[in-house]
């Protein structure tokens, strides 16, 4: 089975930071690979998917990149509405749909 | 408006079992859909995933012999069968909307609000 490791699992920025969240794979996953925000209570949201396409209506401040093993999520300057906790996925239909365990990203 | 409203969530005993449904609105029903739980202050875990067709059908380890996925197209409506249900099956579950990105290959595009499931002596 493919593992999907996120670092940092907490992350403390301020409003205007540049931040970057991590993703690597256990085996290569070409670029079949989401990210999603998932705020306190509520449903998970798309972000990006094929590692670095922007979902129709993200902020453009939300950029992803890489393929094989190694990923980012990138928030070019945090806005308030951004303090959340960040998901990546990996998405087969035929071994699976696994997700990172999640980097939570907090206010300093 | 895409719409995916989840129910049939509940409190059950272990071995007990429960059947979710997923009704859908707001697209053509025919997208591949999925079922992904996240147990009380824990991450994101797939579970199962259907094509559109309904003739593909996917199981994580963890569920797979346990749990069935169907949909009925003709109702918009989206089904999780639970059978020998555990402690750790306590979750809120979310149905989602897949979105092709390849062959066999769909991010979630469009999520429920959940749908909370205890499994509970």
């Amino acid at each position: 089975d493919i593992q999907m490791t996120q670092s940092p699992s907490t992350l403390s920025a301020s409003v205007g930071d540049r931040v970057i969240i991590t993703c690597r794979a256990s085996q290569s996953i070409s670029t079949w690979l989401a990210w999603y925000q998932q705020k306190p209570g509520k449903a998970p949201k798309i972000l990006i998917y094929q590692a670095s396409s922007l979902e129709s209506g993200v902020p453009s401040r939300f950029s992803g990149s890489g393929s094989g093993t190694e990923f980012t999520l990138t928030i070019s300057s945090l806005q308030p509405d951004d303090f959340a906790t960040y998901y990546c996925q990996h998405y087969n239909s035929y071994s699976g749909y696994t997700f990172g365990q999640g980097t939570k990203l907090e206010i300093k | 408006e895409v719409q995916l409203l989840e129910s049939g969530g509940g409190v059950v005993q272990p071995g007990g079992s429960l059947r979710l449904s997923c009704a859908a609105s707001g697209f053509t029903f025919n997208y591949a859909m999925s079922w992904v739980r996240q147990a009380p202050g824990k991450g994101l875990q797939w579970v199962s995933g259907i094509s559109g067709s309904g003739g593909s059908t996917y199981y994580a380890d963890s569920v797979k012999g346990r749990f069935t996925i169907s949909r009925d197209n003709s109702k918009n409506t989206l089904y999780l069968q639970m059978n020998s249900l555990r402690a750790e099956d306590t979750a809120v579950y979310y149905c989602a909307k897949g979105t092709i990105s390849g062959p066999g290959r769909y991010y979630f595009d469009y999520w429920g609000q959940g749908t909370l499931v205890s499994v509970s002596s």
